[in-house]
């Protein structure tokens, strides 16, 4: 199994381009997260998805958009992307339960730069 | 609300010497708690974690931690470090709230190894 896998690994935009994360897992979780990861404050949620067509907004919401049309699949989009928006973007899966007693599976990350 | 503190940002030992990272949370109830690895440029591997029972938690690569209720504490140890566990550790309090699984995520600490 492949795990958590995201694409791309490195992007590079100018202010006001757009672009989109793509985040796939093969172990049919339910739960599926976007996280960013700046320097010296760990890892914040930015949306996640309880299941299929269902989106919620996390912690830093303020920017993105996202959309789990398939299971295995969580895409996260800029439309209008900002330099405060570089950072390295995580994607990661948890099974259903009813608990807090379950750990999240990570994607290597994407990094990406926003001049 | 809850929250994890990772005291020290940096830690710098040398090759061999042991090893403890802190790690306190703040949470109501009877908390998951989770030790996360990141190496350079990669995602996030679970190193352990404690649910319940035993307050000694054995992970992989060596590393253990012990839940001290009293102190709020999840603390990381290990007797001999070596070069390859140079990385970036994030300790998590797991939770169920809102309808999904949720992970607070503290800060982080880079360890630095010396040879």
């Amino acid at each position: 199994n492949a795990g958590v896998t995201q694409t791309p690994k490195f992007r590079v935009l100018k202010t006001g381009q757009s672009m989109t994360l793509l985040c796939a897992q093969d172990m049919n979780h339910e739960y599926m997260y976007w996280y960013r990861q700046d320097p010296g404050m760990g890892l914040r949620l930015i949306h996640y998805s309880v299941g299929e067509g269902t989106t919620a907004k996390g912690e830093v919401p303020d920017g993105y958009n996202v959309s789990r049309l398939k299971k295995q699949n969580f895409l996260l989009g800029l439309e209008s992307a900002a330099p405060s928006q570089t950072s390295v973007y995580f994607c990661a899966s948890s099974p259903k339960t009813g608990t807090g007693g379950y750990e999240q599976f990570f994607g290597p990350g994407t990094r990406l730069t926003v001049l | 609300a809850q929250s994890v503190t990772q005291p020290d940002i940096h830690i710098t030992v040398s090759e061999g010497a042991s090893l403890e990272l802190r790690c306190n949370y703040s949470y109501g109830a009877t908390p998951y708690l989770f030790w996360y690895v990141q190496s350079p440029g990669q995602g996030l591997q679970l190193l352990l974690k404690y649910f319940s029972g035993d307050t000694l938690v054995q992970g992989i690569k060596g590393f253990e931690a012990e839940f001290k209720r009293s102190q709020s504490s999840f603390n990381l140890r290990k007797p001999s470090v070596h070069w390859s566990d140079a990385a970036e550790y994030f300790c998590a309090v797991g939770l169920y709230s809102g309808g999904y699984n949720k992970l607070i995520f503290g800060a982080g600490t880079r360890l630095a190894v010396h040879p």
